[in-house]
């Protein structure tokens, strides 16, 4: 199967500053890829949906001014959270819509663990 | 808009033993994929299993089969034999098959976490 790296995977910032987590396909490119926060004992919650060279689709509810994303490459799709807050605190998980399946499949990343102080 | 719904929030099964997870779908389109994924406590997602809606074949994978009933909008997930290494979290996701932006995003249900007894 195809590899969807993360990193960090845990961060601890304070209140205040922003977080950029990295998302990135190791062995394939990636045209779609999607962002989802999931709290604790709870299932994935899609943020966005990231395409490369054009701007993210967000779902509704999520702050597009908060939740920045960009998608410059065709391997690399990153999420910055500005001005974090200790409610931002949650598990960000990407993943990445694999062309070579015909785009039925998604391959996910291992998860990146924020905490806001 | 697509839902998933998954009826059990928790189950158990002994070591060895076959248990099968519920997973109901809405959906007015005919074609769609449907997953189960497995997030153990690495909270890494794993495919587990795959089902295009136009086959009438259920998939298998190993121990791991699904009881695809299209018209009752049911996906259920049967564990033969089941390992200590089977306890996870499972999660029923739809898709729909149409290759337009927007329309490639996974709907996921709520989730079963599944515990093995020894």
């Amino acid at each position: 199967g195809a590899v969807v790296s993360q990193h960090p995977s845990w961060v601890i910032c304070k209140s205040g500053t922003s977080v950029k987590i990295e998302c990135r396909s190791l062995d394939f490119q990636a045209t779609t890829m999607f962002w989802y926060r999931q709290f604790p004992k709870q299932s994935l919650m899609l943020m966005a949906t990231s395409n490369e060279g054009s701007k993210a689709t967000y779902e509704q509810g999520v702050e597009k001014d908060k939740f920045l994303i960009n998608h410059a490459s065709l391997t690399l799709s990153t999420l910055t959270v500005t001005s974090a807050h200790p409610e931002d605190s949650s598990f960000y998980i990407c993943s990445a819509r694999d062309p070579r399946t015909g785009g039925s499949m998604q391959y996910f990343g291992p998860g990146t663990r924020l905490t806001v102080l | 808009a697509q839902t998933v719904t998954q009826s059990q929030p928790e189950m158990s099964v002994q070591e060895a033993e076959t248990v099968t997870l519920s997973c109901t779908y809405d959906t007015s389109e005919s074609d769609y994929y449907l997953f189960w994924y497995k997030q153990p406590p690495s909270r890494q997602m794993i495919l587990v299993i795959r089902q295009e809606a136009y086959k009438q074949q259920n998939a298998t994978e190993n121990r791991f089969s699904v009881n695809f009933q299209k018209a009752a909008k049911s996906f259920s997930l049967k564990i033969s034999d089941s390992q200590l290494g089977d306890a996870a979290m499972y999660f029923c996701a739809y898709r729909r098959q149409i290759p337009i932006q927007g329309a490639q995003k996974l709907v996921f249900g709520q989730g079963t976490r599944l515990t093995i007894n020894p």
